[in-house]
């Protein structure tokens, strides 16, 4: 069974203390692998996708890395406004495309 | 351009009522997804509409579940005869719909079931 585990649950920054967010995915073929912020209220805003081993992706103060078992999301210097929980999903392979969720890491970022 | 809408964004309903969750996706995306998301828990992947095709409905709780799509756009979710762990968060995604496509959510609906 695809299985998709984050890490930690919930971390709190100071502005500007860079840090990462760990997702962990176990699939018999990964087709894509995506992360999501949520805010509170509202639905996951998309913001990348990875492939293959060895691809990053950067967007502003966010880049996200992949790896064959793991994928990383490194926050450089965070403000408050990248408080919000981020969310980990995969795509297997042969699953006509639904995405299993992980339970999302909620990040706090404080002055 | 405007993104998924949803409504109604907020639904309290008694325990073994019917209720109706309604889907708007992206003009022009073929695949629209249904998701739930659970205090605590990760989105939950419901059912999966692509063009003209079967559903994919592996992910329906129970048959108290069902959804439609009218004209290759709109979806409704129907929950027949609710029960409080109903209650959640449904969530509305459409994509392009090609191989390697990137879903793109709607702000949800929250669904009380008292």
């Amino acid at each position: 069974e695809d299985q998709v585990t984050q890490s930690p649950e919930a971390l709190r920054l100071q502005e500007g203390e860079s840090s990462s967010l760990n997702c962990s995915y176990t699939v018999s073929g990964l087709r894509g692998l995506f992360w999501y912020r949520q805010d509170p209220g509202k639905g996951p805003e998309f913001l990348f996708t990875l492939y293959s081993a060895g691809e990053e992706k950067e967007k502003e103060r966010l880049k996200a890395t992949l790896t064959k078992k793991e994928s990383f999301l490194h926050i450089t210097a965070p403000k408050p406004e990248d408080s919000a929980t981020y969310l980990c999903a995969v795509q297997p392979i042969g699953t006509a495309s639904k995405l299993t969720f992980g339970t999302g890491t909620r990040l706090q970022v404080t002055l | 351009g405007a993104g998924v809408s949803q409504s109604p964004s907020n639904k309290v309903t008694e325990k073994g009522k019917d209720v109706e969750l309604r889907c708007d996706p992206i003009s022009g995306h073929t695949a629209l997804y249904w998701y739930r998301q659970s205090l605590g828990q990760g989105l939950e992947f419901l059912i999966y509409f692509q063009g003209n095709s079967a559903p994919d409905k592996s992910g329906l709780p129970s048959d108290r579940f069902s959804a439609e799509r009218t004209g290759g756009s709109v979806s409704t979710l129907t929950i027949q005869r609710t029960q409080q762990e109903d209650s959640a968060v449904y969530l509305c995604a459409s994509s392009l719909g090609g191989r390697l496509d990137t879903q793109y959510f709607g702000p949800g609906t929250r669904l009380t079931v008292l």
